[in-house]
């Protein structure tokens, strides 16, 4: 248990269909983030959120859209998904300095299964 | 821009083997360095973590030496296990460019009873 937690952990969706992913934290961070795991691929970086603003958005399609309406809370919204936004998706948290000791706590991810 | 290597995989190896993953990076300030490591069905946890150069990080029997000179950061266990069965990545943060990581590609390892 890191303390991120997110859900659902498992979710299948049609192309047509709209839904949301969430995370949650009580950590006391204000830096939030999310990342997508597809096989045989690194890590990518989707959003930043520091202090509840997005200073992050690494050329993410709009199907893709973010909401932090709080330093603990952070949701992804999916709409007209594609077959191969099939990944893992990672929700992470730390403090919003650039402090050598500020580490990133993550979530056990949702699977997302697009059909 | 900042970037992380890692020795691609699969590593396997027998019960109580040594272990060694090598990651190296570039970066343009000065960096903290990271390993994480995920284990199957799970999301990422740190395992351990160094802040300047010449720093040793250790848990659970892992350790890795941030090495400035030869800017790497190798993963090593004397004696692995079944359950050191798992992902592992090398990241960085450039504690000049903000507080997001960069991760390395992971590698895979899988211990053998």
């Amino acid at each position: 248990e890191t303390g991120v937690t997110q859900t659902p952990r498992h979710l299948v969706m049609g192309m047509t269909n709209k839904k949301s992913l969430k995370c949650e934290q009580h950590l006391g961070h204000n830096a939030m983030y999310w990342y997508k795991q597809s096989a045989k691929k690194p890590l990518e970086l989707m959003f930043v959120y520091n202090f509840k603003e997005q200073t992050e958005n690494n050329s993410v399609p709009s199907r893709f859209s973010p909401e932090c309406p709080n330093s603990s809370h952070l949701f992804l919204h999916l709409h007209t998904l594609q077959p191969e936004d099939s990944a893992l998706y990672l929700c992470a948290s730390s403090h919003a300095y650039a402090g050598g000791d500020t580490e990133a706590f993550f979530g056990q991810g949702t699977r997302l299964t697009v059909v | 821009g900042d970037s992380v290597t890692q020795m691609e995989g699969p590593v396997t190896l027998s019960e109580e083997a040594f272990l060694t993953i090598n990651c190296t990076y570039t970066a343009t300030g000065y960096p903290s360095l990271f390993w994480y490591v995920q284990y199957p069905g799970e999301g990422l946890q740190l395992l351990l973590k160094a802040t300047k150069a010449d720093d040793k990080g250790s848990n659970k029997g892992f350790e890795a030496t941030y090495r400035k000179e030869t800017t790497s950061f190798h993963l090593e266990k004397g004696s692995v296990q079944v359950s050191d069965s798992a992902v592992y990545f090398c990241a960085l943060k450039d504690n000049n460019a903000g507080n997001m990581l960069t991760f390395g590609g992971g590698t895979r390892l899988m211990v053998k009873p």
